[in-house]
């Protein structure tokens, strides 16, 4: 089973606007983090904002928040204020301990296509 | 932060032989991990490399393919061998600095190709 879901292989939106690209992820741990990175055409990824599921408040940065709803096991990224920069693709990723270390998993990641 | 360079940034090898990626951390770190991402795919972690001791694998990933090693804390190094046209890929490090927060940062990625 997958344990992070990105059901959304691309997404457009127009510039200035927010758009929210969803995340759901599966675990038994109680401690977990959670991530979004960003991926542009140049191939480097780019850490954007993190969750740990100890967090009651949602983690903010800058144009970035991230939707957090534990019971539900979201955990979505919200970009405000979308600009052309943000055309890419997003990874949805979860930290979580297994076998007496940290495991990341990715999801298999949204497009993100802004237009002007 | 960290800043991470990794060597070589691509290369074209031939099928059969092998090829060893170097990672370099400008500070020491907690952890380091080795991911492929196959052409168009997600991020799959290969291997958390281990100051010290044998690197862990993820399932489907074996030592003989993918010998790792790291010497000590601001340095790894990740061999493919007995390269195949299916092991093209773009290989990245990435290391988590265990402080204050759980960032884990990326270097630019080597990307393989197979001939």
């Amino acid at each position: 089973a997958q344990k992070i879901t990105q059901t959304q292989p691309g997404m457009f939106v127009q510039e200035k606007e927010a758009v929210t690209l969803d995340c759901t992820y599966d675990t038994s741990d109680q401690s977990y983090g959670l991530f979004w990175y960003k991926q542009p055409s140049s191939g480097e990824m780019i850490f954007l904002i993190y969750q740990g599921s100890y967090d009651e408040q949602n983690a903010t940065e800058g144009r970035y928040s991230l939707n957090f709803q534990k019971a539900r096991k979201s955990a979505n990224l919200v970009i405000s204020a979308s600009q052309l920069g943000d055309s890419a693709m997003y990874f949805c990723a979860m930290r979580e301990w297994l076998s007496g270390t940290y495991k990341y998993i990715f999801g298999t990641g949204t497009r993100l296509k802004v237009l002007a | 932060s960290a800043v991470i360079s990794q060597k070589p940034s691509r290369d074209i090898c031939q099928r059969g032989t092998s090829l060893t990626i170097q990672c370099q951390v400008d500070s020491q770190v907690t952890m380091m991990f080795w991911y492929r991402q196959q052409p168009g795919q997600s991020l799959t972690l290969i291997a958390t490399a281990n100051q010290g001791s044998e690197a862990t694998y993820e399932s489907g990933f074996v030592i003989d393919k993918f010998p790792i090693s790291r010497p000590n804390l601001t340095f790894s190094t990740l061999t493919v061998s007995n390269l195949s046209p299916e092991d093209s890929s773009i290989y990245l490090c990435s290391v988590e600095t265990g402080r204050d927060s759980y960032e884990q940062y990326f270097g630019p990625g080597t990307r393989l190709t197979v001939t």
